[in-house]
């Protein structure tokens, strides 16, 4: 069976840092192109990064550019979420997903909430 | 950037009545090279993370009821469910895979009338 458990969400201040996690199993993690997906309460989803099979590559949306740093441990089974400087609008759960090149994503986490607040 | 508008926003519709969800997009999604639209959609319902329905615009993932259908090339893209269930009570998100930053619909909010 397929899971990807995310982790190492709560509340921090602004400006603060946090570091999530993602640990998958059921499949081949090492192979896998994985992505960062963001959605504040009550709100729609937005993609955030993503990061080759090897690492060697990543992209961000602009609004965390410079902020956050996506990563992966294949030892591990493990894709990570780095987050600095954050502010009250990356208040959201954040999801990790797993994509099936080239459709889509086909396996979620079930997300962690991230607040950012004083 | 690309961006996605779904239309309604919002959507009531009666046990075993059509349901119709539209995207667009405000430049192609059609890979030349292979002839497919990157276009993705997924069902959302409450406290749960998303679930691909299609793929390719058209293509049911699966384990999906046939009563979910995709249609569209280019920009315009549709969601059918051809008989609501109970089940299908969801927010309903379209999807490009085309090219970074991979931008979603705002989301379409499906009830029972």
């Amino acid at each position: 069976e397929v899971q990807l458990v995310e982790s190492g969400g709560g509340l921090v201040q602004p400006g603060g840092s946090l570091r999530l996690s993602c640990v998958a199993s059921g499949f081949t993690f090492s192979s896998s192109w994985m992505h960062w997906v963001r959605q504040a309460p009550g709100k729609g989803l937005v993609w955030v990064s993503r990061i080759n099979t090897d690492g060697s590559s990543t992209i961000y949306a602009d609004s965390v550019k410079g902020r956050f740093t996506i990563s992966r441990d294949n030892a591990k089974n493990t894709l990570y979420l780095e987050m600095t400087s954050l502010r009250a609008e990356d208040t959201a759960v954040y999801f990790c997903a797993s994509v099936r090149i080239p459709v889509g994503y086909d396996y979620w986490g079930q997300g962690t909430l991230v607040t950012v607040s004083s | 950037d690309i961006v996605m508008t779904q239309s309604p926003d919002s959507l009531a519709v009666s046990l075993g009545e059509r349901a119709t969800i539209s995207c667009k997009s405000s430049q192609s999604v059609l890979y030349s090279s292979n002839n497919k639209n990157y276009l993705t959609w997924y069902q959302q319902k409450p406290g749960q993370p998303p679930k691909l329905l299609i793929y390719w615009a058209s293509t049911r993932e699966s384990g999906v009821p046939d009563r979910f259908s995709g249609s569209g090339s280019g920009t315009d893209f549709t969601l059918t469910i051809s008989s609501l269930q109970a089940e299908d009570v969801a927010v309903y998100y379209c999807h490009q895979f085309y090219s970074a930053p991979y931008t979603f619909g705002q989301g379409t909010k499906l009830e029972i009338k």
